[in-house]
This record gives structure tokens, sequence and C-alpha cells, in this order.
């Protein structure tokens, strides 16, 4: 195990809502990132942050927003779900931004 | 920008036997980082192998290594003695050594559905 911890596991919400995925860190890397893989891909970039600062971000509308905290631990933001947002959602914890150490996933699943 | 490529949708091996599964990659960077990550069916990520394109010896970690050609732009990973534990997909992955903003993203192949056969 990778000491990264994702929650909920698994979640379903109505296209519309809006969710929170929640991530914490490995104890002393102090960089995040966030993914969302779909079924049979590969993950996609969505953004990371650094020491509470947002310093990198994929391809994906401003609905998708995040917070990383001083404790490093970090939250997923998504308003106003579509039906393709369903997707395995992973964070990923780094002590040199370099090297990335993987949580088991949050599926998010909307209908 | 960079793409990488797993032309192996599927792969399978017998245990205990030895099996490469492909990478390719195009950057026109000289500096940037190869990974190879591991997805069960528990589906967490787990690093497998790690390659600086700096670095001309091929990375090793117990049973799995690498063939890192850096001219021709692959990166393929042997598995040997393989065991059940090793069925996954595996995915490639490349990261830029360039440190500003999108330059930290890891981008992935497609992966590839390793089945392990007693």
């Amino acid at each position: 195990e990778t000491g990264v911890t994702q929650s909920p596991t698994h979640l379903i919400k109505t296209r519309g809502q809006q969710v929170t995925l929640r991530c914490s860190s490995q104890s002393g890397h102090n960089t995040v990132s966030w993914y969302q893989q779909a079924l049979g891909q590969g993950p996609q970039f969505i953004f990371q942050y650094y020491r509470e600062e947002e310093n990198g971000r994929g391809n994906f509308p401003p609905r998708f927003s995040g917070l990383q905290f001083p404790n490093y631990s970090s939250e997923l933001n998504v308003n106003a779900l579509e039906l393709d947002d369903s997707a395995l959602y992973l964070c990923a914890s780094s002590p040199t931004g370099y090297e990335q150490y993987f949580g088991p996933g949050t599926r998010l699943t909307v209908t | 920008a960079q793409t990488v490529t797993q032309s192996q949708p599927e792969m399978s091996v017998q245990e205990a036997e030895t099996v490469t599964l492909s990478c390719t990659y195009d950057t026109s960077e000289s500096d940037y980082y190869l990974f190879w990550y591991k997805q069960p069916p528990s589906r967490q990520m787990i690093l497998v192998i790690r390659q600086e394109a700096y670095k001309q010896q091929n990375a090793t970690e117990n049973r799995f290594s690498v063939n890192f050609q850096k001219a021709a732009k692959s990166f393929s990973l042997k598995i040997s003695d393989s065991q059940l534990g090793d069925a996954a997909m595996y995915f490639c992955a490349y990261r830029s050594a360039e440190s500003a903003g999108n330059n930290r993203k890891l981008i992935w192949g497609l992966g590839t559905s390793l089945a392990v056969n007693p």
C-alpha cells in the first residue's frame, strides 16, 4: 500500500448535482495530482497542487476545482455533474513531483 | 505534445515464463521520466519501475526490468518468472523533467491487459 487514501470508495450522483472527493496524501508528500480514468482508458490529468496552490491543469472545464490543505490532504469538487463524468477518480501524491503514488480511487457514477 | 502508445491491448503468459510489454512514446524533449504502473482489479495504480532518460542503464526492480531505447523512443517492460499476482492492466507513462505548469502531469498509454495462465 502507498499510504494514500481516498474517500468515498464509490458513490452515485444524479446529473446536475455536485460532488466532493477526498484524498489524504502519503506523509511527507507536498504535491497532489488528480486524474480521471474512464472505463478502458488511461488516466487523464485534471490538475495538480503544490503547497496549497494549483500549479498545473489539464483540459477540464472550470466546474472541476480543487483544494489542498496545510496537512496536504486534498479535495476534488465537481459541479453540475454530467453523465460523462462517470469514471474512476485517482489521487496521487508525490514527494518530488516526479514519481507519483496513487490511492485506491473513487468510482463515481452519474445517472 | 507528447504521446504514449501501447500497441498490445492484451497479452498472456504462462506462469514462471517471461513476457515483454511494449511502449513507444513521442517527444521533442531530451530530459524526461518514464514509468510502468500496474493496475490490478482492485483499481489501485501501483508504481512498478521508473527510468530517467539521462541514464543509459536500464532500470531493474526484482523480476521487472526495462529495455529503454532513447533513440527509438521505446520503453518495454520485461516480467521474468511471471506469477499469478502479476495479472493486471499495465500502463506506460511519461513525465517531462520540466517542472513548470502542465509539464508536471503524467501522460499515459491506453494500457496492456496481462493474463497469467497457471
